[in-house]
């Protein structure tokens, strides 16, 4: 089955620590992202690659940071520098496509941060 | 940057139609898509719209376009429990390949 996960689906962190989320695809797709969601903020949009070992800020990038080493893998670290980190998590994939041709996200089922 | 907005809730009746409105301030909007997010899952596309359409129907949905006003809607006919979610729309602008999302209408759907 094809498809994107994200592990673990919870995940709990001192204050002062670094964590990473896990995002995998094979959906064969170019391009991965990474957003946040809080209630009633809607996704915000953190980091985003368009091919492996490339990558772009997103709108709220500040306090992150990825890799993109495999086109499959977009691991996301929330590090200490992050001031309000506790958040849900999603992780998305497509096909990069330019041009003006229809370009859906394929989300995964997302990471509950907790800090404590 | 482009801004999309929604209102946060919705409640209807199991039967009715529920309309669940979008606008966005980016005149070059190419695509813009509708989501469904059910509790602590991550999010599905419903449905999408070009921008050089007016209207697109697909089974119990319909989405309207008013491009003039940039304005966006998705009616759900004959609305069931299993409706109950978080609808976002998104808007994909600017010939790049990101999207920006509203901010997600809670629908709830009352027996």
């Amino acid at each position: 089955d094809g498809g994107i996960t994200q592990s673990p689906k919870y995940l709990f962190r001192k204050e002062g620590q670094n964590v990473t989320l896990s995002c995998e695809q094979n959906l064969n797709h170019d391009a991965m992202y990474w957003y946040r969601q809080d209630p009633g903020q809607g996704l915000r949009l953190i980091y985003y690659s368009q091919i492996v070992n490339d990558f772009q800020k997103g709108d709220i990038a500040e306090g992150y940071s990825v890799s993109r080493e495999k086109k499959e893998s977009f691991p996301l670290t929330v590090t200490s520098a992050q001031k309000n980190p506790t958040a849900f998590y999603l992780c998305a994939s497509s096909d990069f496509q330019g041009g003006g041709r229809h370009n859906e996200q394929f989300f995964g089922p997302g990471t509950r941060l907790t800090v404590l | 940057g482009e801004d999309v907005e929604q209102s946060l809730f919705l409640s209807v009746r199991e039967g009715d139609s529920s309309v669940i409105n979008c606008t966005y301030t980016d005149s070059s909007s190419t695509y813009l898509y509708w989501y469904k997010q059910e509790p602590g899952a991550g999010l599905q596309l419903l449905t999408y719209i070009f921008s050089n359409m007016d209207m697109k129907q697909d089974q119990r949905l319909t989405v309207l376009l008013n491009k003039k006003d940039k304005h966006l809607s998705l009616r759900i006919a004959d609305t069931q429990t299993g409706d109950s979610a978080i609808y976002f729309c998104a808007d994909r602008w600017g010939g790049g390949n990101k999207l920006t999302f509203g901010t997600g209408t809670q629908l709830k759907v009352e027996l």
